[in-house]
């Protein structure tokens, strides 16, 4: 299975500010993926992060709020921009390989004051 | 696009009882079904998964059934142990999807000694 890593593991930022996670896979992984937890809920996919192109994001999510790169194949990063309270969340990494197994980071806990 | 419910939103059992989770799917080109196990302030770990091409799968205590003309799965543990307790997500992806996965709600189990 895939090991996967997220820095910061968490953060307390100021509204309006703006925070960048990283997201390192130990091994190649055809699709990279972003999700949001809300205290107590389920996992909400925010995008797909693509190599070397622009990310595909679900419904009700857009990119000048939260842009993704993926560099290579075992990277990526997720901004949170502009940030409010509601953005307070957990931000989860996943990865797939040539199934369609896919695992999850440990997570960011964003806590926006 | 794919909607998944998942019942029961809690669950509570005495040790030594079983535990069944369902969940129902929307998208009949779903062909993948992953069930996670998210320990408080922890990742979801895969725990058992099924393809729509098999209608049964078990894991030791674990096994998970599928019926896709009912566009239904479900998540059956043997001999709960305290440690099981945890929340427990369902999940559906197929062809159309890319591999993104849709969630259920999640389901709290406890599991009392």
């Amino acid at each position: 299975s895939a090991v996967i890593s997220q820095k910061p593991s968490r953060d307390i930022c100021q509204r309006g500010t703006s925070l960048t996670i990283q997201c390192q896979v130990d091994s190649q992984v055809t699709m990279m993926f972003w999700y949001r937890q809300q205290p107590g809920q389920s996992l909400t996919l925010i995008a797909t992060a693509n190599q070397g192109s622009e990310a595909t994001y679900e419904s009700g999510f857009v990119i000048d709020k939260f842009p993704i790169s993926r560099p290579n194949l075992t990277f990526s990063t997720l901004t949170v921009s502009n940030m409010s309270p509601e953005d307070s969340s957990i931000y989860l990494c996943s990865g797939t390989g040539f199934t369609d197994t896919q695992y999850f980071g440990p997570g960011t806990r964003l806590t926006v004051l | 696009g794919e909607n998944v419910e998942q019942h029961p939103s809690t669950l509570s059992v005495q040790e030594g009882d079983s535990a069944v989770i369902k969940c129902t799917y929307s998208d009949s080109a779903s062909n993948y079904f992953p069930w996670y196990k998210q320990e408080l302030g922890k990742r979801p770990q895969l725990i058992i998964d099924i393809r729509s091409n098999v209608g049964e799968k078990k894991d030791q205590r674990i096994a998970v059934t599928l019926n896709k003309t009912a566009k239904h799965f479900s998540l059956h543990i043997t001999e709960t142990q305290p440690e099981d307790s945890a929340v427990y997500f369902c999940a559906a992806s197929g062809e159309t999807s890319g591999s993104r996965l849709t969630f259920g709600e999640g389901t709290q189990l406890t599991v009392n000694p």
